[in-house]
């Protein structure tokens, strides 16, 4: 199975700061990383697909990078509807998919 | 637009049954799988299955090998996902998601249906 890890698990930060989350995997996994987001009581969102690609509709300050094992998430100017739980997910090995634990983004 | 609507919230018994609704418009239903990924309060997302609605084929995740069945009615455009002798480990919001072709991306997501296993 591929196991996925995020760091950090939380973070403080202000209106305005640029946010990086880490998203790794257990094994390279290629471009098939996907980025969701998550507010509280409400189901997660698409943002990102294949590491990079910004899904429509989304704004462009979050971005996605990487490949093979290790890949990132961007939020280059936290806005304020940014706070919420963002996940990484491998879909390599579809159908099969594993979800990281999560990154909750609070306000500092 | 491309939407999933799920059933409502459930109360249930420690041993039996639940068999939640997962209906799509929007879309051809018959053209991506269905997956269910569950989360328990305060936790993080854990994926169940997946379903071929044209086909019917499945998978599972081996930790719901012999508990979970999902299934469809293609007439009306709707999956189901039944788990059996529930445990109050199994109270969680159940989500259903439609599965991207190409990068299996997970787009839109059902609204949730929590599930509370109390005796």
């Amino acid at each position: 199975d591929i196991q996925m890890t995020q760091s950090p698990s939380s973070l403080s930060a202000s209106v305005g700061d640029r946010v990086t989350i880490t998203c790794r995997a257990s094994q390279s996994i290629s471009s098939y990383l996907n980025w969701y987001q998550q507010k509280p009581g409400k189901a997660p969102k698409l943002l990102i697909y294949a590491a990079s690609s910004l899904q429509s509709g989304v704004p462009s300050r979050f971005s996605g990078s990487g490949s093979g094992t290790d890949f990132t998430l961007t939020i280059s100017s936290l806005q304020p509807e940014d706070f919420a739980t963002y996940y990484c997910q491998q879909s390599y090995s579809t159908p099969e998919v594993t979800f990281g634990p999560g990154t909750k983004v609070d306000i500092k | 637009q491309v939407q999933l609507v799920q059933s409502g919230a459930e109360v249930k018994k420690p041993g039996a049954s639940v068999k939640v609704s997962c209906k799509a418009s929007g879309y051809t239903f018959t053209s991506y799988d269905i997956n269910w990924v569950r989360q328990a309060t305060g936790q993080g997302l854990e994926w169940m299955g997946w379903m071929n609605p044209n086909s019917g084929n499945t998978g599972y995740a081996q930790k719901f090998q012999g508990r979970v069945t999902m299934t469809r009615n293609t007439s009306i455009s709707t999956a189901y996902m039944e788990l059996s002798s529930l445990r109050s480990e199994d109270t969680a919001v159940y989500y259903c998601a439609r599965r991207g072709v190409n990068w299996n991306w997970f787009d839109p997501w059902g609204q949730g249906t929590l599930v509370t296993v109390s005796s």
